[in-house]
């Protein structure tokens, strides 16, 4: 069956540094990954999405690279913030049909000031 | 304000009762979710719904159910056949390709 790993040990790191997050998966070939980002106690928030056949996309800080080779994606913010905190999912449509997305665990990003 | 509105934000029920869960949105998605999460776990799915008057079942159905009566409302119950409850629940709808999730309902049996 597919499978989603995210680092789930946190992630620190000094203000105003690149932030890089992992996500891999297996036994699988999605069209496209998603990014979501969720604050304590609040659901997920829809950040990015990128298709198979795009390289890697940006938005403001950040950037997303889908390298369907490796089976992997790489979630970068840059010049993080204090505010960046938070736990940041990747997300992949169920293979046999988009109507669901399988999503990762999550990896929880400490900006520390 | 667009988007999903979950009742209650808190909820607690005693070992052996059912309750239900409301989720509400006004984005005019057709597809609708229901989401289990537990601390250092992911969003494991319970139910979805494509279509009014439709929903399947995903991967931790077991001791749940749902209704889909109107395309704004997706309730979740609870049952007492669901051994172990106590988590949080967010409910989504989707747009395009991305999902919208309402800010969470976190149940505890007492």
């Amino acid at each position: 069956s597919q499978k989603i790993e995210q680092n789930s040990e946190a992630l620190n790191i000094q203000e105003g540094k690149t932030a890089t997050l992992t996500c891999n998966y297996t036994n699988y070939s999605p069209a496209y990954l998603q990014w979501y980002r969720q604050d304590p106690g609040r659901g997920p928030v829809f950040l990015l999405l990128i298709r198979e056949n795009e390289k890697e996309k940006r938005k403001e800080r950040l950037k997303v690279t889908f390298d369907t080779t490796l089976k992997q994606s790489l979630f970068h913010i840059t010049a993080s913030q204090p505010a960046d905190s938070a736990t940041y999912l990747c997300a992949l449509p169920y293979s046999g049909g988009y109507q669901k997305v399988t999503f990762g665990t999550g990896t929880k990003l400490q900006v520390i000031p | 304000d667009g988007g999903i509105t979950q009742s209650p934000k808190y909820l607690f029920r005693k070992e052996g009762q059912n309750v239900t869960l409301s989720c509400e949105q006004n984005l005019n998605h057709d597809a609708m979710y229901w989401y289990r999460q537990d601390p250092g776990q992911g969003l494991r799915l319970i139910y979805y719904s494509q279509i009014v008057n439709d929903f399947q079942k995903g991967d931790i159905a077991e001791g749940y159910s749902v209704s889909r009566e109107k395309k704004e409302s997706f309730p979740l119950t609870v049952t007492s056949a669901q051994k172990n409850p106590t988590a949080f629940y967010l409910c989504a709808s989707r747009g395009v390709t991305e999902a919208f999730f309402g800010q969470g309902t976190r149940l505890t049996v007492v």
